[in-house]
């Protein structure tokens, strides 16, 4: 079964700086897929980046990228010029190739950013 | 609808009560899913619909849960004679069709504390 690991708890970061949140997850597959969710505090679950592993550019979305390593199964989230919106759970997640195969989360990384 | 949708918001039931949440998906998604958030966690899955048809429900923890999508569009949650470890953030959420990249769109779920 894939498993995806979050070993950071909770992180912290000044605003406008630059932080970087990471993941690793176990699977036998070669084609997948990774997410980035943010959870605000009582809000909805947004996505906020995603990467299909058969490609190798990482994905950007405005201030927030990802380094996917493959071969080291790594997908770490940077967040460039943070924001007090930011603030927020932060999972990754992955889903397989396959259609029917549901998304599986890590723990969480609770993101606070300092004013 | 602009959203995923989930009623009730806040569940308090005592133990052995049976309880039903509530889903309304973004019209017209085929793909629905249901996860279950303990405190501190990230999202575990319990099932996943296609239309109507309950393709998957390995992640229901006992048989005291239920869920049914009946014309393909709202979907139930039931448990039945609810204990303490139930106690959860229910989350709903739904996609046009659970393939690729395609991303899943969350409700703001139903906390349930069963005392």
């Amino acid at each position: 079964a894939q498993t995806v690991t979050q070993s950071q708890p909770e992180m912290s970061v000044q605003e406008a700086e630059t932080v970087t949140l990471s993941c690793t997850y176990d699977t036998s597959e070669s084609d997948y897929y990774l997410f980035w969710y943010k959870q605000p505090p009582s809000r909805q679950m947004i996505l906020v980046i995603r990467q299909e592993a058969y490609k190798q550019q990482n994905a950007t979305e405005n201030r927030f990228s990802v380094n996917f390593q493959k071969a080291a199964k790594s997908f770490s989230l940077k967040i460039s010029d943070s924001q007090l919106g930011d603030a927020a759970m932060y999972f990754c997640a992955y889903r397989g190739y396959s259609g029917n195969t549901p998304l599986v989360f890590g723990k969480g990384t609770r993101l606070s950013v300092i004013a | 609808g602009a959203g995923v949708s989930q009623s009730p918001r806040y569940k308090v039931a005592k133990r052995g009560q049976d309880v039903a949440l509530r889903c309304d998906p973004i019209s017209g998604h085929v793909s629905l899913f249901w996860y279950q958030q303990a405190l501190g966690q990230g999202p575990e899955f319990l099932t996943y619909f296609q239309n109507e048809a309950q393709l998957d429900k390995s992640g229901l923890p006992s048989d005291r849960f239920f869920a049914e999508r009946p014309e393909g569009s709202v979907s139930t949650l039931k448990i039945q004679r609810t204990q303490q470890e139930d106690s959860a953030v229910y989350l709903c959420a739904s996609s046009l069709l659970w393939q690729g990249k395609e991303t899943q769109y969350f409700g703001p779920g139903t906390r349930l504390l069963v005392l």
